[in-house]
């Protein structure tokens, strides 16, 4: 069935570290892709998006590229900061409207 | 202005008791979920309506029952509370699945 997989956590980084959160999904077709990401008591805020291949979502420094052959979509930023302390989350659209999730990484960065 | 809204947002409640969750939505959006995220912050989507009308039921015990008077409200409503019921539970809306999902910041149901 259709799954999204992400690497585990926790992550721990310095400031001005770079972030790689891999992201893997199974779907049929060319489904759209997510990164949300979870402040401690708030809820999910889309993060960036991409809706077909070789696309590439970017906000606030993030970025993911739609991988089609590698059925992928890393999140990635050169130099994250403490404010960036979260939890992230991976996401495809899937077979009967709904978006699947993936297990959610805690990102903590350290002054 | 709050384009997802749900209140409360903590709610303690004793076993066996009965509880609503309500949401609303201002964004026009016609598709409205319901989401269980547990305490390793997993997220199990339980049900989806659109246009007031059921599409997505998941394994939910029949405990629980949603309701959507309309297209801009849907309310969680469940009986005989359990403990493993504690959880936060966020609702979100969309128009379309492809554009993502707005979430509402939560209802953290504590069951003592």
């Amino acid at each position: 069935g259709d799954s999204v997989t992400q690497m585990e956590g926790p992550v721990t980084l310095s400031e001005e570290a770079c972030l790689t959160i891999n992201c893997t999904y199974t779907a049929t077709g060319y489904p759209s892709l997510f990164w949300y990401v979870q402040y401690p008591g708030e809820g999910l805020q889309l993060l960036l998006k991409a809706t077909k291949a070789d696309d590439k979502g970017s906000n606030k420094g993030f970025e993911a590229t739609y991988r089609k052959e590698t059925t992928s979509f890393h999140l990635e930023k050169g130099s994250v900061q403490v404010s960036d302390s979260a939890v992230y989350f991976c996401a495809a659209e899937t077979s009967g409207s709904r978006l699947t999730f993936g297990e959610g990484t805690q990102l903590t960065v350290n002054p | 202005d709050t384009a997802v809204s749900q209140t409360p947002k903590y709610l303690v409640t004793q076993m066996g008791n009965d509880k609503s969750i309500k949401c609303e939505q201002n964004l026009g959006h016609d598709t409205m979920y319901w989401y269980k995220q547990d305490s390793k912050k997993f997220l199990k989507i339980m049900f989806s309506y659109n246009n007031k009308e059921l599409i997505i039921n998941e394994t939910v015990p029949n405990r629980f029952s949603p309701k959507s008077p309309d297209k801009a409200h849907l309310n969680l409503h469940i009986n005989s509370l359990e403990l493993g019921d504690s959880a936060v539970y966020f609702c979100a809306s969309s128009q379309g699945t492809a554009r993502g999902y707005t979430f509402g910041s939560g209802t953290r149901l504590t069951v003592v």
